[in-house]
């Protein structure tokens, strides 16, 4: 079945580092991927989100491209800040009636 | 615009008790899924429902239950709590078609059972 594997945590960065979580997928075709982010206390939220290979998806400094070569889905970002601490999920469509497919999340703690 | 609005957001159970967590939008999405999130575990699929009146299992269905009855409201049933069933569970829903499949979050309901 459909499965995503993403870099254990907690992944601890000084202030504007550069961050990179990676992420890869098992898949049949070529589903939607997405970075959802989770802040302390609260629910999911989208952060950005590729439907093909090679798009590129971004939003608030973050980045990831879509590589179906590698199956892979890294979220970058150049400059980190302590706002961005917080739990980060790949995941990509597939499951129940089309539903998403989530990987274990990666701890990110972003010192000042 | 509340989008997924789940209740309570805080629980605890003795156990064997039984509870329902209810989750409700406003977006008129027909898809809705039923999430519990472990430590280090992700997020795994309970229930899912495409539409009122249809509902099915996910990946870790025992020892709960749903119904979809309307378009808006999913709630999900604990009938007998065990300790396994300590968690955050999040309700999610998104539009039907074949879109993006991006999925709109409640802000989650923390179980613990004693």
């Amino acid at each position: 079945g459909d499965s995503v594997t993403q870099m254990e945590g907690p992944v601890t960065l000084s202030e504007e580092a550069f961050l990179t979580i990676n992420c890869t997928y098992t898949a049949t075709g070529y589903p939607s991927l997405f970075w959802y982010v989770q802040y302390p206390g609260e629910g999911l939220q989208l952060l950005l989100k590729a439907t093909k290979a090679d798009d590129k998806g971004s939003n608030k400094g973050f980045e990831a491209t879509y590589r179906k070569e590698t199956t892979s889905f890294h979220l970058e970002k150049g400059s980190v800040q302590v706002s961005d601490s917080a739990v980060y999920f790949c995941a990509l469509r597939g499951g129940g009636a089309d539903g998403l497919t989530f990987g274990k999340g990666t701890h990110l703690i972003i010192q000042p | 615009n509340a989008g997924v609005t789940q209740t309570p957001k805080f629980r605890i159970l003795k156990i064997g008790q039984s509870m329902t967590l209810q989750c409700t939008q406003d977006m008129n999405h027909n898809y809705m899924y039923w999430y519990r999130q472990d430590p280090g575990m992700g997020l795994k699929l309970i229930y899912y429902s495409v539409g009122a009146g249809i509902t099915d299992k996910g990946e870790v269905p025992n020892g709960y239950n749903v119904s979809r009855s309307t378009t808006e409201d999913f709630p999900l049933r604990l009938e007998l709590a065990a300790p396994s069933q300590t968690s955050v569970y999040f309700c999610a829903s998104r539009e039907p078609g074949h879109g993006t499949g991006e999925l709109f979050f409640g802000e989650g309901s923390r179980l613990t059972v004693l």
